[in-house]
């Protein structure tokens, strides 16, 4: 089996300010994916990639960058924190086909004061 | 558009009874349905799935039904207990690497 690490835990930043989230994964997966959790909604994915160097947008990659240093690690900055974007950010991993399992991460949760 | 979209939002079933949860999608081209189980303070985990070849997939208490036709699925919990008291996520992907998730039902199971 594997695992993914999300640090921190919870990241409280001031309105404004460049937050940077980190996933690790153990799973020797190609693909890896961040998402936001809102508070009673499902899942939006904010960046993926689908292998080392890679990067694809989501849904909701407007404020994010995301970055891929190597297979096993993804990046996740928020380039300007926002009041509304308090929410669980998750991570996960998989092998690259559609029909594969994502494996997630405990989440980073956001405070943004 | 929301390309999978579920209800109830919340739900509260006794224990012992059985949990219906349903889910629709919008893209023909989807042919693989996880059912993801999470638990507070923790990422979604995968409970069942299903392939669109098939309509039926069993795991103990778990069932997830698929219509093709109608573009639905459905998950049916027998025997609910309160330690399934989670939030469950249908999803939806189709040929590229990408997963549509649904908002999600709240299951509480009262003892």
């Amino acid at each position: 089996g594997g695992i993914i690490t999300q640090t921190p835990k919870f990241l409280i930043g001031q309105e404004g300010q460049k937050l940077t989230l980190k996933c690790q994964q153990n799973f020797n997966h190609d693909t890896m994916y961040w998402y936001r959790q809102d508070s009673g909604k499902g899942l939006r994915l904010i960046y993926y990639s689908i292998t080392e160097n890679d990067l694809q947008k989501g849904d909701l990659s407007e404020g994010y960058d995301a970055s891929r240093e190597k297979k096993s690690s993804f990046s996740l900055t928020v380039t300007s924190a926002q009041k509304n974007e308090m929410a669980v950010f998750l991570c996960a991993s998989s092998i690259p086909t559609g029909v594969a399992e994502q494996f997630f991460g405990p989440g980073t949760r956001l405070t943004v004061l | 558009q929301q390309q999978v979209r579920q209800s109830p939002q919340s739900l509260t079933v006794w224990e012992g009874g059985t949990t219906v949860l349903t889910c629709s999608y919008e893209d023909s081209t989807f042919n693989y349905f996880p059912w993801y189980q999470q638990f507070p303070g923790e990422g979604p985990a995968l409970l069942i799935s299903i392939l669109s070849v098939s309509d039926k997939k069993e795991d103990g208490r778990f069932t997830t039904f698929f219509n093709k036709r109608e573009k639905k699925l459905s998950l049916h919990i027998i025997d609910s207990q309160p330690g399934d008291s989670a939030t469950y996520f249908c999803a939806a992907s189709g040929s590229n690497n990408r997963i549509f998730f649904g908002d999600g039902t709240q299951l509480v199971v009262k003892p």
